[in-house]
C-alpha cells in the first residue's frame, strides 16, 4: 500500500467548476504540502501545513484553497477551475526531523480543465 | 524569479558511460540541497542530499557535488543504466524555513 495515497489520479473538469483533490497518509508525518508540475516549470509549492491547526501559503496559493482535516488528511481545493489550472498536482508528507527536509510524494493527480 | 535552474531540458547517455546533471542557484540562503527522481505517472522520490558545509556526498552509483562559489551544483551517476530515465529535480532549501524550492527538471535518457 502506498505511503501517500491521492485521489483521484484522473480528473477532467470544466471551467468554473469546484473541485477536490484529496490526500491521505500512513507515515505518521506532521507535515503535508500540495505542488503542482507543469512542463519547463518543476514543481511549485501552493500550500503546505506542518500541524492540523497550521495553514501556509506557498508561491502560487491564488485560485486554491486547503483543509487539513486530521494529521494524515490534506485535500486541495480549485473554488472555480480555470484552464490554466491544468497540471499535475503532486501531495508530499515529511517528517521535518532531519536537516534534509526529505518529501514523500504521492502518485499525483493529473488535472485537466477545459 | 526562478531561484533553482535547472539549464539542460534533456541529456541523453549510453548505458554505462556517466551521467552529469547539473543545477545552478541564486540565493545564498541555501543551506541544503537535494536531488529527486520521477518515473512517469508516479511522483518523485528522493535521490539524494547535501549540506552547504560540504562539497560532495556520494551514494553507491551516485554523487552529488557542490561548489558554493559558483553556487552550482551537479549529479554523477556512474554507470548509467536504462532504469536511470527519469525526470531528475534539483530542489534547495533555505536556512530560514523547511520549504524546498524546485529547479524546471532534466529528462535523462540512457540507451542501451
Amino acid at each position: 500500500d502506498a505511503d501517500v495515497t491521492q485521489t483521484p489520479r484522473n480528473r477532467i473538469t470544466k471551467t468554473g467548476k469546484r473541485i477536490m483533490l484529496e490526500c491521505s497518509q500512513t507515515k505518521g508525518h506532521d507535515r503535508m504540502y500540495w505542488y503542482r508540475q507543469d512542463p519547463g516549470l518543476g514543481l511549485r509549492l501552493i500550500y503546505y501545513s506542518f500541524d492540523v491547526k497550521d495553514i501556509n501559503k506557498g508561491e502560487i496559493s491564488d485560485g486554491y484553497s486547503v483543509s487539513r482535516q486530521a494529521q494524515a488528511k490534506f485535500s486541495l481545493s480549485l473554488e472555480s477551475a480555470i484552464p490554466n489550472q491544468t497540471a499535475f498536482y503532486f501531495c508530499a508528507t515529511s517528517d521535518g526531523a532531519t536537516l534534509a527536509e526529505k518529501l514523500f510524494f504521492g502518485s499525483g493527480t493529473q488535472l485537466s480543465v477545459l | 524569479d526562478q531561484q533553482v535552474k535547472q539549464n539542460s531540458p534533456s541529456l541523453s547517455v549510453q548505458e554505462g558511460r556517466i551521467s552529469i546533471l547539473n543545477c545552478d542557484y541564486t540565493n545564498s540562503m541555501f543551506d541544503y540541497f537535494l536531488w529527486y527522481k520521477k518515473y512517469p505517472a508516479e511522483g518523485p522520490t528522493f535521490l539524494i542530499s547535501i549540506s552547504s558545509i560540504k562539497d560532495k556526498n556520494e551514494d553507491g552509483r551516485f554523487t552529488v557535488f557542490l561548489n558554493k562559489s559558483a553556487k552550482h551544483l551537479s549529479l554523477h551517476i556512474v554507470p548509467s543504466q536504462p532504469g536511470d530515465s527519469a525526470v531528475y529535480f534539483c530542489a534547495a532549501r533555505l536556512v530560514s524555513g523547511s520549504r524546498l524550492t524546485f529547479g524546471e527538471g532534466t529528462q535523462l535518457t540512457v540507451n542501451p
